[in-house]
């Protein structure tokens, strides 16, 4: 069974940089992007970006100034980092498995972390 | 970037209703279009993908149509576990959009 599962701090002041990690267990890691999607309160969802396990990324342009995602495939992880973070990137953020390369049909997903900018 | 209409944003539904959710797109994207389902303080479900197939494990009570700029989703007949908010989802072209949520209550 595929199972991801999201990490990290759940709060930061405004300008700190947002680090979240994605453990991925139950899957073959090489053969999928795996993405960062997230969810303001009361809005809808965005996507962030995805990571491939050769570190090729692709990522929204709204967010690419900010965004960095890498991987660690010796322990079937990858990571979001966002910059200079503003109470407006207060979200959950999940962690999700594309079906295959670049079909960007997410089939699997982590159950989402509520990360909060405050100062 | 293609953006997403869905309608309504909110809908009151009984058990064993048929319900349905309409979105809309702003240019065609021919049949890449999926649904997914969010519950609070869980894993978003993969519903529908390319407008009309079934996700394996999905109840065949959920349906997809549509193709080009509209499309919907059924539930032929609500469960009580089918009360939470659905998105649809662009796949066509980069950045991938999602629809702003229809929340089904009770």
């Amino acid at each position: 069974q595929v199972q991801l599962q999201e990490s990290g701090p759940g709060l930061l002041k405004p300008s700190e940089t947002l680090s979240l990690t994605c453990s991925v267990s139950g899957s073959s890691f090489r053969s999928h992007y795996w993405n960062w999607i997230r969810q303001p309160p009361g809005k809808g969802l965005e996507w962030i970006g995805y990571i491939y396990y050769s570190g090729s990324s692709n990522y929204n342009p709204s967010l690419k100034s900010r965004v960095t995602m890498s991987v660690d495939t010796s322990r079937n992880q990858f990571s979001l980092k966002l910059s200079s973070v503003t109470a407006a990137d207060t979200a959950v953020y999940y962690c999700a498995r594309d079906e295959g390369s670049g079909t960007y049909l997410f089939d699997n997903w982590g159950q989402g972390t509520l990360v909060t900018v405050s100062s | 970037d293609i953006q997403m209409t869905q309608s309504p944003s909110s809908l009151s539904a009984s058990v064993g209703d048929r319900v349905t959710i309409t979105c809309r797109t702003s240019q065609t994207i021919g049949p890449y279009l999926n649904w997914y389902q969010l519950k609070p303080g869980k894993a978003p479900n993969l519903l529908i993908y390319t407008a009309s197939s079934l996700q394996s494990g999905v109840p065949s009570r959920f349906s997809g149509s549509g193709s080009g700029t509209d499309f919907t989703l059924t539930i032929s007949s609500l469960q009580p576990e089918d009360f939470a908010t659905y998105y649809c989802q662009q796949s066509y072209s980069n950045p991938i959009t999602f629809g702003q949520g229809t929340r089904l209550e009770i």
